[in-house]
């Protein structure tokens, strides 16, 4: 695709519920990355993927917190019981290779949780 | 624990303006240094800087750093209304073989016409 995508763009979940957010990086890009913005501060690593392989996933605030990325391309964050402090924009970047400085971000999912 | 800090956090300026934006750093096995710019919601990519001194150009738009002091400046000249957005910097380092960006908290810029 042109760039990465997420889905959805807005999710309003109730304290207690389960989410699922979406990642599609750019098709043939082995490095993807979620990351976690609260407002008014810079994002904040979560996890790392190379292919399918969760590399780094220190990032991740709870073991409500997973994240996979099954065949190596779309991955999917699950948070459960969703807590008010969840809220946030989760961004998802995607490199070409490991060893490629640049990562492209796409627009982010806006989880608010109420 | 590796750390960023940008400065200021907010700035507001006219239109035609220059501008200066300042990053500090603290990492482990440093790789790169790289400006984003966050207007809505997907930061875009501006320079990735990874020797000192070198400064890297694009139009009104410049940034150099410098390893020995840690730090990186983003220069905007003649700055116009769409430059308003929040100017972040993220570093990379190698530690535990992961590639993830650290960010600071951004700079806001407002741009008045």
């Amino acid at each position: 695709g042109a760039g990465v995508s997420q889905s959805p763009r807005y999710k309003v979940a109730k304290r207690g519920q389960d989410v699922a957010l979406r990642c599609d990086p750019i098709s043939g890009h082995v490095s993807l990355f979620w990351y976690q913005q609260a407002l008014g501060q810079g994002p904040e690593f979560l996890t790392y993927f190379q292919n399918e392989a969760q590399l780094d996933k220190s990032g991740l605030p709870s073991d409500r917190f997973f994240a996979e990325r099954p065949e190596g391309s779309v991955s999917t964050l699950k948070i459960q019981r969703t807590q008010q402090e969840d809220s946030a924009v989760y961004l998802c970047a995607s490199s070409l290779w490991p060893g490629a400085y640049e990562q492209y971000f796409g627009p982010g999912t806006r989880l608010t949780v109420t | 624990e590796d750390k960023v800090v940008q400065s200021p956090l907010s700035l507001v300026v006219h239109e035609g303006d220059t501008v200066t934006l300042n990053c500090s750093y603290e990492v482990t096995n440093f790789r790169s240094l790289l400006w984003y710019k966050q207007e809505k919601k997907a930061p875009t990519f501006l320079f990735m800087l990874t020797s000192s001194g070198i400064e890297k150009k694009s139009g009104r738009l410049s940034s150099i750093l410098d390893k020995k002091e840690l730090s990186s400046i983003l220069n905007i000249t003649a700055t116009q209304t769409g430059d308003s957005a929040i100017y972040l910097c993220a570093v990379e380092g190698t530690q535990g073989g992961s590639e993830k960006l650290v960010f600071g908290k951004g700079t806001k810029l407002t741009v008045n016409p």
